[in-house]
């Protein structure tokens, strides 16, 4: 089955404990991208990359990183978790060009 | 900077009714639109993808219209089931070939009512 599959689902974490939410795909699509989702303020984009080895920052950058090493994979990294990381978070894949995004299920984070 | 809106923000309709849900975006230089259902701490499911080239999309009970020039988009749902209660999202696709994101509005959340 087709999908983008988010570990772990859900994670509660104490500030400034590093933490990794992994995402992966395996419909080979080029495109992947991190979102953030919180009450009042929608969908916001915090990095994307637009293929192996190649990533750049979204809207909302500040307190994480990412990688690319692989296609399937694109991590989330939160080296020093800070209570307003406290979010929905949800990685995306697709092709460039005409086709849509295809989402993972979200991971539920919160920093206390 | 593009910005996408969706109005209203809530809505309940009882079982069988028909509606439109509304999305309007600021930059019409977009790629394509897409929408997707939210339901409640779950993640997102694509509904229909209309490209900037097309005038609507259908799936089922649902159709969805793009206007590019006007900047708006409807999402039409017939025959409205209480299965169809759910957060409805729009999002707007910029895609220059070196970057690409989606333009997510905030919502519209449904209620359909028995």
């Amino acid at each position: 089955e087709a999908q983008v599959t988010q570990n772990p689902r859900y994670l509660i974490t104490v500030t400034g404990k590093k933490l990794t939410v992994t995402c992966s795909q395996n419909m080979n699509h080029e495109y992947m991208s991190w979102y953030r989702q919180d009450p009042g303020l929608g969908l916001r984009q915090i990095y994307y990359s637009m293929n192996v080895e190649v990533t750049d920052k979204g809207d909302v950058p500040e307190g994480y990183k990412v990688s690319r090493k692989e296609k399937r994979n694109f991590p989330l990294i939160l080296e020093s978790p800070s209570p307003n990381q406290t979010s929905l978070y949800f990685c995306a894949s697709g092709r460039q060009g005409l086709n849509g995004y295809t989402f993972g299920s979200g991971t539920r984070l919160t920093v206390v | 900077k593009q910005e996408v809106t969706q109005i209203p923000a809530a809505l309940s309709v009882p079982e069988g009714e028909n509606l439109v849900l509304n999305c309007s975006f600021t930059d019409s230089a977009i790629y394509n639109l897409q929408w997707f259902r939210q339901d409640p701490g779950k993640g997102l499911t694509s509904l229909l993808l209309i490209q900037s080239s097309q005038r609507e999309q259908t799936s089922g009970r649902l159709n969805a219209s793009l206007d590019k020039s006007s900047g708006r988009s409807t999402l039409y749902i017939a025959a409205s089931q209480p299965g169809d209660s759910a957060t409805y999202l729009c999002a707007v696709k910029v895609d220059t070939g070196t970057a690409s994101k989606l333009t997510f509005g905030t919502g519209t959340r449904l209620q359909v009512t028995l």
